[in-house]
């Protein structure tokens, strides 16, 4: 099956740092997400991203689909935006209907 | 919209038991998917229901099954329930293939 692989492991930042999340996936996708879990276990919605680039306040997200990687960028971080985050993919074409395959996750810890 | 609701939140069992498990996915979604959540081996999927059919389902023992009725809600029942069943159980929903998951808050199931 499809691999994923998020860089680093974890993270530690001061408030006002910028940081870099890295997502490579072995496969083509046609599905790319990205989530923040919060302290309580639920996932958060950051960015639905297959491809292509966008953006949503002090973060956005970066697809190259042809080179299979995403990357997460989080300016100016607060220390709320502490947590666990993920990269989870669907593969294309095949019957992997509704199958999100996750990344291990990258612990981001933000000091005051 | 309400987002994807899931009952109950908590739940502590003891081997042997089963349990069912709740989802109510987002109004207008006929795909739900569950996965199961723990530290050893992070985020997997069990299974995806769409249409009270189940169109896939990942690598886990028969003691864990599913189903989705026509108003598109589906259970999870876990039965003769073992220590390592302990885990967050989350489930997703989403219109259909190629579309954004979202995800309900979780139940946490623990087996003593």
């Amino acid at each position: 099956g499809i691999q994923v692989e998020q860089s680093p492991p974890d993270l530690i930042l001061q408030e006002g740092a910028n940081s870099t999340l890295r997502c490579n996936f072995s496969d083509s996708v046609n599905n790319l997400q990205w989530f923040h879990q919060n302290p309580w276990g639920q996932l958060i919605n950051l960015f639905y991203i297959p491809s292509g680039t966008k953006q949503n306040g002090r973060l956005s997200a970066t697809t190259v689909a042809t080179e299979r990687y995403s990357l997460l960028y989080i300016s100016s971080s607060q220390t709320t935006d502490s947590g666990v985050y993920f990269c989870a993919v669907e593969p294309a074409g095949g019957t992997s209907y509704g199958k999100l395959t996750f990344g291990q996750g990258t612990i981001l810890t933000v000091h005051p | 919209k309400a987002g994807v609701t899931q009952t109950p939140r908590y739940l502590i069992k003891t081997r042997g038991q089963q349990v069912t498990l709740s989802c109510s996915p987002i109004s207008g979604h006929r795909s739900v998917s569950w996965y199961q959540q723990t530290p050893g081996q992070g985020l997997q999927f069990l299974f995806e229901y769409f249409s009270e059919t189940q169109r896939n389902k990942g690598n886990f023992p028969g003691r864990f099954s599913g189903r989705q009725f026509s108003n598109s809600r589906s259970e999870m029942n876990v039965s003769t329930l073992e220590l390592g069943d302990s885990a967050l159980y989350l489930c997703a929903s989403r219109l259909d293939r190629d579309n954004e998951q979202f995800f309900g808050p979780g139940t946490r199931l623990t087996v003593l």
